[in-house]
């Protein structure tokens, strides 16, 4: 187990379409994030997972968006009918527990044309 | 106003120099990260901190919890150190992140 990978590396969308993103935490990892970077801001929190329980989702989150970590351990990230207002990088980073080391996945760069 | 504040946004050095970096938060933490970004977006964790100080190779991070202040040092500075650093910190209410906006580093041979 390499680290928190995430798939794919790059997606260009036409508007109105859907896209997924999968990330692939740390094995031994029972939490899991999401962020989203746009371009010169640091990353922003989109929702977490425990195991696979949903905890906690930002407002950011628009009902556009759906995250899902079915079995508690991989997850992924829905955006439905893409607004170019979308394209940014979708990081994944995945912990054991607060505050106790997280590792981020190298992001999917959306681009909607 | 951000929870995360950086200085400088952007900053350019000689090859050699030592560098530092700042970041003041407003919130309460139950620890403090610093990330390195290169321009491919991947985030590689630098350190991360809830007291004093951690030294790793030429990268040196402090903390003084009663001032909310961590600066990010790196000594004898190379062309490979060039990213985007970030402040990020864990709010003790709560499971999230707060992150500064970076502080994009050039170091020029």
């Amino acid at each position: 187990d390499t680290g928190v990978s995430q798939d794919p590396r790059h997606k260009i969308t036409k508007r109105g379409q859907n896209v997924t993103f999968r990330c692939d935490p740390i094995s031994e990892h029972n939490r899991l994030y999401w962020y989203r970077q746009t371009l010169g801001q640091g990353p922003e929190f989109l929702t977490y997972f425990q195991n696979e329980a949903q905890l906690e989702k930002s407002r950011l989150l628009s009902d556009r968006f759906s995250a899902e970590r079915p079995k508690g351990s991989f997850s992924t990230l829905e955006i439905q009918r893409t607004e170019q207002g979308d394209s940014a990088m979708y990081l994944c980073a995945s912990s054991r527990l607060q505050g106790n080391g997280y590792t981020f996945g190298s992001g999917t760069r959306l681009t909607v044309v | 106003k951000n929870e995360v504040e950086q200085s400088p946004q952007n900053l350019t050095a000689q090859e050699g120099e030592f560098i530092t970096i700042n970041c003041s938060y407003s919130v309460g933490i139950s620890a403090l990260h610093w990330l390195q970004q290169h321009p491919g977006g991947g985030i590689v964790s630098l350190f991360m901190l809830s007291s004093g100080k951690k030294k790793h190779g030429r990268l040196i991070a402090t903390i003084n919890i009663q001032e909310k202040h961590s600066s990010l040092h790196i000594t004898a500075s190379h062309p490979r150190d060039s990213a985007v650093y970030i402040c990020a910190v864990n709010a003790n209410t709560g499971n999230q992140f707060y992150f500064g906006t970076g502080t994009s580093l050039t170091v020029i041979p």
